[in-house]
């Protein structure tokens, strides 16, 4: 799976909108770029995920860049609770041991009062 | 729905002695099952794939005669860490992949196990 580069730390006002920005430039044709989260001392979540097109859920936004070569994750809202380790992982999506997730050291965001 | 127990949250045990962790898919069916270990102010790092019915895949480095995963039903699987010594302690996640293969967050995360050994 392709590596990614990210922010060690990051720091957003409660309510503002959250930007972490993810570098993929190794990313192949056939992988997606996937966010998780870790709030402290619990099991990773899911936010969302995608291929080449911007994608949109309850969490969060994805944009990615043209040549796939980057990403930023937007939390339109921060909040308190939103105060996480933020994941970026790319990988592809079918089957096998390609189902496996490689963690790097993800952006510890932390959200202000 | 997607939800991942884990049971214990926490465990504590003397060195020398084993201890099991349960993972289970609650409402749904989970033909793979991830085993993750984290220490503290690191990042997650699978240790095993556990697939039902058939041997795990143990990542390079794992010990699986210490690491003991068992994956006997579509919704449990187990990992037993043998003979534990202080060096074991770490907060241990799974994870389950929906056997549906929906698109969308196919895996799952438990919400972790704290082993200490003392």
């Amino acid at each position: 799976d392709a590596k990614t580069t990210q922010p060690p730390s990051m720091d957003c006002a409660e309510g503002r909108a959250a930007n972490l920005p993810c570098n993929h430039s190794t990313i192949s044709g056939n992988e997606y770029v996937y966010w998780y989260r870790q709030i402290h001392s619990q099991g990773p979540q899911y936010i969302i995920h995608g291929l080449k097109n911007n994608e949109t859920n309850e969490m969060a936004s994805l944009i990615i860049t043209e040549d796939r070569k980057s990403s930023t994750l937007i939390l339109p809202h921060a909040t308190l609770r939103d105060t996480a380790v933020y994941y970026c992982i790319v990988r592809v999506n079918s089957g096998g041991s390609n189902y496996k997730l490689t963690f790097g050291k993800g952006t510890l965001l932390t959200v202000n009062p | 729905g997607a939800v991942v127990s884990q049971h214990p949250s926490r465990v504590i045990c003397k060195s020398g002695t084993s201890v099991k962790i349960e993972c289970r898919s609650l409402d749904f069916q989970a033909t793979t099952m991830f085993w993750y270990r984290q220490f503290p102010k690191k990042s997650l790092m699978l240790m095993a794939t556990s697939n039902e019915g058939s041997k795990a895949t143990y990542e390079q480095g794992v010990e699986k005669d210490k690491f003991l995963i068992n994956h006997a039903s579509l919704t449990l699987s187990t990992l037993t860490v043998t003979s534990a010594h202080p060096e074991d302690s770490s907060f241990y996640i799974c994870s389950a992949r929906d056997a549906s293969g929906r698109a969308s967050n196919e895996q799952f995360f438990g919400p972790g196990t704290r082993l200490t050994v003392l």
